[in-house]
């Protein structure tokens, strides 16, 4: 079954500072991984995605994040935080189970930036 | 362009009540998705469709129903509503399999279900 790990469920970095949020993903094939964010009380929205290609992915908003297949991880970064980029962060594998077709999400991770 | 709409945002419901929450898009995505979300553990599929006259079940979908009449709309039946059932939930499209867009679902933006 296809699945992924956030190990961190809040993430604090200070305004100014590289940030990173982390997953791991499982899957049978090769991965299409994604990232989703969602700020409060809002649908969750697209930033970025793996389908092949270059292991770095750049996406909306300044984030990349890197694609490492013998780490199996899709871990989201970006260079400079803004306050404006806390929200909660989702990553996701597709999930072609039963012909869905769909994603299967990881339980996100807040990620709190200070001023 | 509306996207993706849901309806109500909000609704409290009693214990044995029942409901329905619209989903519409406007994208002419053949693949629509229903999701609750509760904290602390992602987002949980309940039913998916690939097309109009086409649903079928996700990860949890005991007490809900679906139907896909048509290709822009896509309800979520609450049959007999249960504490269980307090959740946020979020309705999804994709265009479907091939193309860029494949695999990137546009959300809608809600509906916040209480079941007292």
């Amino acid at each position: 079954a296809q699945s992924v790990a956030q190990p961190e469920d809040q993430v604090n970095v200070a305004e100014g500072n590289p940030l990173t949020v982390k997953c791991t993903y499982s899957v049978s094939g090769n991965p299409y991984l994604f990232w989703y964010v969602q700020y409060p009380n809002r649908g969750l929205q697209f930033l970025l995605k793996y389908i092949t290609g270059d292991n770095l992915v750049k996406g909306s908003y300044g984030f990349e994040a890197e694609f490492n297949k013998s780490q199996t991880s899709f871990h989201l970064k970006k260079p400079s935080a803004l306050v404006s980029d806390s929200a909660l962060y989702f990553c996701a594998v597709r999930d072609l189970r039963g012909g869905a077709d769909g994603l299967t999400f990881g339980k996100g991770t807040h990620l709190i930036i200070q001023p | 362009n509306a996207g993706v709409t849901q309806t109500p945002k909000f609704r409290i419901l009693k214990i044995g009540q029942s409901m329905t929450l619209q989903c519409a898009q406007d994208m002419n995505h053949n693949y629509m998705y229903w999701y609750r979300q509760d904290p602390g553990m992602g987002l949980k599929l309940i039913y998916y469709s690939v097309g109009a006259g086409i649903t079928d079940k996700g990860e949890v979908p005991n007490g809900y129903n679906v139907s896909r009449s048509t290709t822009e709309d896509f309800p979520l039946r609450l049959e007999l509503a249960a504490p269980s059932q307090t959740s946020v939930y979020f309705c999804a499209s994709t265009p479907g399999q091939g193309g860029s867009g494949a695999n990137v679902l546009t959300f809608g933006a809600g509906s916040r279900l209480t079941v007292l």
